[in-house]
C-alpha cells in the first residue's frame, strides 16, 4: 500500500515568495496533521483535520500560513509570503480515527530553506 | 493533559554495546506509548507501540520497550547497537479517550561509534 506522498520533497524560494506544500494521506485515512520541524524547536503540530474539517489549527505560526484539505486525498499547505525562519522541514500524517490508539503515518517531509 | 519527557538529547553508544534511550510519561488516563524513529533525511517510522496488552513490547530492528506504569517510563533498549541504528527516536504518548492526540518528546539523537 502506498503511504502518505509528500510533494515537493525539497524546496528552495526566495524570501517573499509564496510556498504550497502538497500532501496525499492514505487511502481511507479520515485525520490528517501537519507538523513543522526544525533543530531549534523540534517537531510542531501545525494543524490537523477530522473528516476534511480543520479542528485545530493554534499551532499555525502566523497568519502567513494557511492549509485546506478539499477532500479526503488532497491537503496543502500554503506560505506566503515566506520569510527565512520558516526554513524546516513540513511533514504529513494521517490516521483512521476510528478505533485508532493515535499512530500517525508520515510522509518523507517537504524541506523548505527560504533564502 | 499528557505530556513526554525524554531524558538526553544526544546518546553515544559504541557498536555491540547496550542500547538504553529514556521516556517517562504523564498522562491522567491508561495511555498508549509509542517509539518513532527517523532516519536522516526521512520521515518518522513507527517501531513498536504499547496498547494496554503485554507490558514488554518488542519492535522492529531488534528494539524493544517496557511499560512500567509505577515509574510512568516506556524505555526503548537494544541489547547490541549496529551502525545502522544511528537515527533520532521519539518517544510519544496518547490518552485512550475520544480524541487520541499523540504528544511526542523532544528526540534523542543515538550516535554509534565503531
Amino acid at each position: 500500500d502506498a503511504g502518505v506522498i509528500q510533494s515537493p520533497r525539497h524546496e528552495v524560494t526566495e524570501m517573499g515568495q509564496e510556498v504550497t506544500l502538497r500532501c496525499k494521506p492514505i487511502s481511507g485515512h479520515n485525520s490528517l496533521f501537519w507538523y513543522r520541524q526544525t533543530m531549534m524547536r523540534g517537531l510542531e503540530l501545525l494543524i490537523y483535520f477530522n473528516n476534511n474539517v480543520p479542528i485545530d489549527d493554534s499551532g499555525m505560526p502566523e497568519d502567513r500560513f494557511s492549509a485546506k484539505m478539499p477532500n479526503a486525498s488532497f491537503s496543502t499547505l500554503k506560505i506566503q509570503p515566506s520569510e527565512p525562519r520558516d526554513s524546516a522541514v513540513y511533514f504529513c500524517a494521517s490516521r483512521n480515527r476510528q478505533g485508532s490508539t493515535g499512530e500517525l503515518f508520515f510522509g518523507e517531509g517537504s524541506r523548505l530553506t527560504v533564502l | 493533559a499528557q505530556s513526554v519527557t525524554q531524558l538526553g538529547s544526544h546518546v553515544s553508544v559504541s557498536e555491540g554495546a547496550l542500547v538504553l534511550l529514556r521516556c517517562n510519561y504523564s498522562s491522567s488516563v491508561p495511555p498508549y506509548l509509542f517509539w518513532y524513529v527517523q532516519y536522516p533525511n526521512q520521515g518518522l517510522q513507527l517501531l513498536l507501540k504499547y496498547t494496554s496488552a503485554a507490558t514488554l513490547v518488542k519492535g522492529i530492528n531488534g528494539f524493544e520497550a517496557e511499560f512500567k506504569k509505577s515509574e510512568t517510563s516506556f524505555h526503548l533498549t537494544k541489547p547490541s547497537a549496529h551502525m545502522s541504528d544511528a537515527a533520532e527516536y521519539f518517544c510519544a504518548v496518547s490518552e485512550n479517550n475520544a480524541g487520541n492526540m499523540l504528544t511526542f518528546g523532544g528526540g534523542t539523537r543515538l550516535m554509534v561509534k565503531p
